[in-house]
């Protein structure tokens, strides 16, 4: 069946770049996203990817995306600790979500 | 726009109570989904809707849980009875459509707690 896996925890310096990596199973997937969640909060959408791309760039975020490998990556750049939170990539329709990356920005 | 509408914020129940969640999707989107976030599973999609209408209810965990949507503008998750393990935050999200570059907007949740 259709899954999403994600590392659990990263921790970055400010001013650093963070990656968060991701791996999906559904190669029909047309679209990935990358949520944020904030402490007691829901999900927010910070971008999108569409399959045929194998790069976005959004400010200061930017995806890449490699469908031969299934993985897709959020690179922040210039981490701030506003940028704490856990983020989520999820695919296709029904939104299935990886288990959440829990980024934590050390000043 | 006021978003994705969830009420209550909190729930407190004791086992074997029924509980009643709600949600008020953005105005115009077709598609509303129900998650379940907990530590030990992550988020899980329990049900969705395409115009009303329940299009999958697979992930919905037992026949305790049951969701409605009588309207575009309205749905339901209930839990009878309620146990301990129904603990967990539950988000409800509407898109304009399923899937595409569209997103998906999400409530602020119900954080339940059953005693």
């Amino acid at each position: 069946g259709e899954d999403v896996e994600q590392s659990l925890f990263l921790s970055v310096r400010e001013g650093d770049s963070s990656v968060i990596n991701c791996t999906y199973t559904d190669s029909s997937s047309t679209y990935l996203y990358w949520y944020k969640q904030e402490p007691g909060a829901g999900l927010q959408l910070l971008t999108y990817i569409f399959s045929n791309m194998d790069m976005k760039q959004d400010q200061r975020l930017t995806v890449l995306l490699n469908k031969k490998d299934k993985h897709l990556s959020l690179r922040i750049a210039d981490t701030q600790t506003g940028d704490s939170a856990i983020y989520f990539c999820a695919e296709k329709g029904k939104l299935i979500f990886g288990q959440g990356t829990e980024l934590s920005v050390k000043p | 726009d006021a978003g994705v509408i969830q009420s209550p914020r909190h729930e407190v129940t004791e086992m074997g109570q029924e509980v009643t969640l709600r949600c008020k999707p953005i105005s115009g989107h077709n598609s509303l989904f129900w998650y379940r976030q907990t530590m030990m599973r992550g988020l899980e999609l329990l049900i969705y809707f395409n115009n009303n209408v329940p299009i999958d209810d697979s992930g919905m965990p037992e026949d305790r849980f049951s969701a409605k949507m009588p309207n575009a503008s309205f749905s339901t998750l209930k839990i009878q009875p309620s146990e301990p393990r129904d603990s967990a935050v539950y988000f409800c999200a509407s898109s304009p459509r399923q899937g595409g570059n569209y997103g998906y907007t999400f409530g602020s949740g119900t954080r339940l707690t059953v005693v």
